[in-house]
């Protein structure tokens, strides 16, 4: 079955300094990849996705980018800010019914 | 904004009693999902229904977790007899078939049994 593998674990940045949180999903069916962020207290909310069709996404200070090849895709945060202080999970879909989550990166951004 | 309901919020139980848990997910979302959060297993598919049929439940003990969906408006999941290794929070996500629109969640159950 699938699996999704999430670095770091934690992350610390400056604000005002850029974030990358890489996966890697081993299913090569898998064509669909959301991230979600957590923030204490919550459930995850989506923040941005991409499809299987498609290398780079962007959405004003995120960005995903997608490897098909290498079967990984990553996350990544400019200008980060405290309030995106918070767990960030990645997740491969491969088109039936299951979403796979990474386990997870904690980062904190510091003023 | 829609909301995925999930109630109650906390819920703490003594071992061995029965816990039910509620969801209300997106009116016109055809799929919901069961998770399991815990500090050392992250988040843990536990099952999901599509069209209220319930479509893999792999990840429940089968033993002491059930999982219901009487009706479109509302997901039940109970466990019984609870355990304190049942500790977590449960939440309840909802979408699209297929999934490639991603999932809202609701904010989750937070169960403590002692």
């Amino acid at each position: 079955g699938e699996n999704v593998e999430q670095h770091p674990s934690t992350l610390s940045v400056q604000e005002g300094d850029s974030a990358v949180i890489k996966c890697t999903y081993s299913d090569s069916a898998s064509n669909y990849f959301p991230w979600y962020k957590q923030e204490l207290g919550k459930g995850p909310q989506l923040i941005i996705d991409i499809r299987s069709n498609v290398g780079e996404k962007k959405d004003q200070r995120i960005a995903v980018t997608l490897n098909k090849t290498a079967k990984h895709f990553s996350l990544h945060i400019t200008e980060t800010q405290p309030e995106d202080s918070a767990v960030y999970f990645c997740a491969a879909h491969t088109g039936g019914f299951k979403t796979i989550f990474g386990a997870g990166t904690r980062l904190f951004v510091k003023a | 904004d829609a909301r995925v309901t999930q109630t109650p919020r906390h819920k703490v139980t003594e071992m061995g009693q029965e816990v039910t848990m509620r969801c209300q997910p997106i009116l016109g979302h055809n799929t919901v999902f069961w998770y399991r959060q815990t500090m050392m297993q992250g988040l843990e598919l536990l099952a999901y229904f599509r069209n209220r049929a319930p479509l893999d439940d792999s990840g429940m003990p089968k033993d002491r977790f059930s999982a219901e969906m009487p009706d479109a408006t509302l997901a039940t999941l109970k466990i019984q007899p609870s355990e304190p290794r049942d500790s977590a929070v449960y939440f309840c996500a909802s979408g699209f078939t297929g999934g490639n629109y991603g999932y809202t969640f609701g904010s989750g159950t937070r169960l403590t049994v002692v």
